[in-house]
């Protein structure tokens, strides 16, 4: 099991530029999570999948920001256009049945997205 | 709604000496709780779950937590910190969506 697998690690772009964040869940997870994290605010759910299928998408602070979740081993988190502001480590993380007591949050290594 | 209140931002310890990070929840009844360890640049993993079965839960490295109801606690402890304890710890409450504490970050000194 490879785990979760985020690309790339480490992300430095203008703002103004459109950035793409990639996810590889866990083989047979059925749900699929964005995190951000910052010191000021911690970590907040952006927005998750169930079968590829987004479920809750209130946590992304605006339209600049969309994912997608095309097929069952990949997903994107774009940014477009970026901002300072969203300098952040963006985590994706994977479960299987979500929900239950015994379906913890498996997490990728993070993005650390800086934009100057 | 659901939070979990982790008390301690920083808890720094001497190695060999006893662990304690402290997490409240809150909830109208009982609900799954996990732990979670950051290490630097890395992503979160799982320590151990509450899922009702016991009240004292023992996870990866020495690491245990007890789930008391009556103070709707569940405190993170381990009998000797070892340096490569360091790093940030969560509490968490596992329903939908999962609710993250502010996080605890764990210092050893040698």
């Amino acid at each position: 099991d490879a785990g979760v697998i985020q690309s790339p690690r480490h992300e430095v772009t203008e703002m103004g530029q459109e950035v793409t964040l990639r996810c590889k869940p866990i083989s047979g997870h059925d749900y699929l999570f964005w995190y951000r994290q910052t010191m000021m605010r911690g970590l907040e759910l952006l927005i998750y999948f169930n079968n590829n299928v987004p479920i809750d998408d209130s946590g992304m602070p605006e339209d600049r920001f969309s994912a997608k979740m095309p097929n069952a081993s990949f997903s994107t988190l774009k940014i477009q256009p970026s901002e300072p502001r969203d300098s952040a480590v963006y985590f994706c993380a994977s479960s299987f049945n979500y929900g239950t007591a015994n379906s913890p949050l498996h997490f990728g290594n993070g993005t650390r997205l800086t934009v100057t | 709604a659901q939070s979990v209140t982790q008390l301690d931002s920083h808890v720094s310890v001497s190695e060999g000496t006893p662990v304690l990070l402290r997490c409240n929840y809150s909830s109208s009844y009982s609900p799954s709780l996990f732990w979670y360890v950051q290490h630097p640049n890395k992503g979160l993993q799982l320590l151990l779950k509450y899922t009702s079965a016991a009240t004292l839960v023992k996870g990866i490295n020495g690491f245990e937590a007890e789930f008391k109801k009556s103070e709707t606690s569940f405190h993170l402890t381990k009998p000797s910190a070892h340096m490569s304890d360091a790093a940030e710890y969560f509490c968490v409450s596992g329903n939908t969506p999962l609710v993250f504490g502010k996080g605890t970050r764990l210092s050893v000194i040698a």
